[in-house]
């Protein structure tokens, strides 16, 4: 299996904060990378695919890099709606794996 | 709008079959990947299978030897059996759509919480 692997674990921040997720493969996955985020008690939200493109809907502040086997997902301008846990996920293999999840926290 | 919404028992014993259902409105239920997805309190997320292509299915490994997933496209359902559960299956369990020749899950249900105790 494809191990996915996030950093920080935790990330203190406040509103107007440009801030960075980092997801690590531990083998190469192309662009195959999705991002997700998951409110207290919700299902995850759809963010970006194929590692950078956003999912309709999704704010332009939200941005996603990479290719290969290190990927970040970019806020650049912290909202207060965007307090969450966000998720990656690879889709390039089976089984398809998530990482173990960013909390993003108000500083 | 697509909709997903899972129902199912709560609570199942040890050893038994963990059952839930998931109904999808608001869109064809053709043309896409139909999946579970769990994630166990306080934990993170773990792709369970799914089906496609008129039955066709792909489970991950760790759950395949108990999992089953199948569909009724007459009444835009998808179905998840997963047997001989423990404690390690309590989990809240997703249904979600995924699109795309590399499918990724655009639409997810609410989740119900499956408790696996005696």
């Amino acid at each position: 299996d494809i191990q996915m692997t996030q950093s920080p674990s935790t990330l203190s921040a406040s509103v107007g904060d440009r801030v960075t997720i980092t997801c690590r493969a531990s083998q190469t996955i192309s662009t195959w990378l999705a991002w997700y985020q998951q409110k207290p008690g919700k299902a995850p939200k759809f963010l970006v695919y194929k590692a950078s493109t956003l999912e309709s809907g999704v704010p332009s502040r939200f941005s996603g890099s990479g290719s290969g086997t290190e990927f970040t997902l970019t806020i650049s301008s912290l909202q207060p709606d965007d307090f969450a846990i966000y998720y990656c996920q690879q889709y390039n293999s089976y089984p398809y794996t998530f990482g173990q999840g960013t909390k993003l926290e108000s500083k | 709008q697509v909709q997903l919404q899972e129902s199912g028992p709560g609570l199942v014993k040890p050893s038994e079959t963990l059952s839930l259902t998931c109904t999808v409105s608001g869109d064809s239920f053709s043309s896409f990947y139909w999946s579970w997805i769990r994630q166990p309190p306080g934990k993170g997320l773990e792709w369970i299978g799914y089906i496609y292509d008129s039955g066709s299915t792909n489970y991950n490994p760790s759950l395949e030897s108990r999992v089953t997933i199948s569909e009724d496209t007459s009444i835009n359902q998808f179905s998840l059996k997963l047997s001989s559960v423990t404690a390690a299956d309590t989990a809240v369990y997703y249904c979600a759509r995924a699109r795309g020749s590399r499918p990724n899950f655009d639409y997810w249900g609410q989740g119900t919480l499956v408790t696996v105790s005696s």
